[in-house]
């Protein structure tokens, strides 16, 4: 597979459910963001990997979302006990450089769309 | 804080007409511009970039101009195709790791 890889494409949730969504990088690539984009909006970050290390999060909603990943490829974006404000798609991008005011190109996936009912 | 502004959609074309999509930003110091293009079904791709004043990004016949002065990076292309037919999102990064991203504006070309 030569691009960004994401699973599930579609995933339905009731309020309070768990969700892990996963995320297959490009190969190589050591920079990871993940993205969620509300219907009509563009993406907003949410938390930034540099290999397996997390540096920044800042964008995460609040402490329900958490990401990982630990061996600095596959990443997955955990949000606990789901709520309906959290219908979205969430995106993730690799890029293949550490990051230097974000000019590397970030390669997306196609997304996974949450649905929360 | 950083901002894009970008113009709303949908803008809808005739196949060869001169296409505009207007971005303008809010940055401290001097960020990198970028836009990226979803076509229907597919994930974002980035389609051109600029990283300092003056810089033109081009791609694909889509030109785009960085401008300090008026704090704008408009997507141009001189004559669309059906194909062109996306969404197209301005997006700027100044710093850190975040990429802001504008709205989108959704294009139809009709043949």
């Amino acid at each position: 597979g030569a691009g960004v890889s994401q699973s599930p494409r579609y995933k339905v949730a009731k309020r309070g459910q768990d969700v892990a969504l996963r995320c297959d990088p490009i190969s190589g690539h050591v920079s990871l963001f993940w993205y969620q984009q509300a219907l009509g909006q563009g993406p907003e970050f949410l938390t930034y990997f540099q290999n397996e290390a997390q540096l920044d999060k800042s964008g995460l909603p609040s402490d329900r979302f958490f990401a990982e990943r630990p061996e600095g490829s596959v990443s997955t974006l955990k949000i606990q006990r789901t709520q309906q404000e959290d219908s979205a798609v969430y995106l993730c991008a690799s890029s293949l450089g550490r990051l230097v005011r974000a000019q590397h190109e970030q390669y997306f996936g196609p997304g996974t769309r949450l649905t929360v009912t | 804080g950083n901002s894009v502004t970008q113009m709303e959609g949908p803008v809808t074309l005739s196949e060869e007409a001169f296409l505009t999509i207007n971005c303008t930003y809010t940055a401290t110091g001097y960020p990198s511009l970028f836009w990226y293009v979803q076509y229907p079904g597919e994930g974002l791709q980035l389609l051109l970039k600029a990283t300092k004043a003056d810089d033109k990004g081009s791609n694909k016949g889509f030109e785009a101009t960085y401008r300090k002065e008026t704090t704008s990076f408009h997507l141009e292309k001189g004559s669309v195709q059906v194909s062109d037919s996306a969404v197209y999102f301005c997006a700027l990064s100044s710093g850190g790791f975040k990429t802001i991203f504008g709205a989108g504006t959704r294009l139809f070309v009709k043949a």
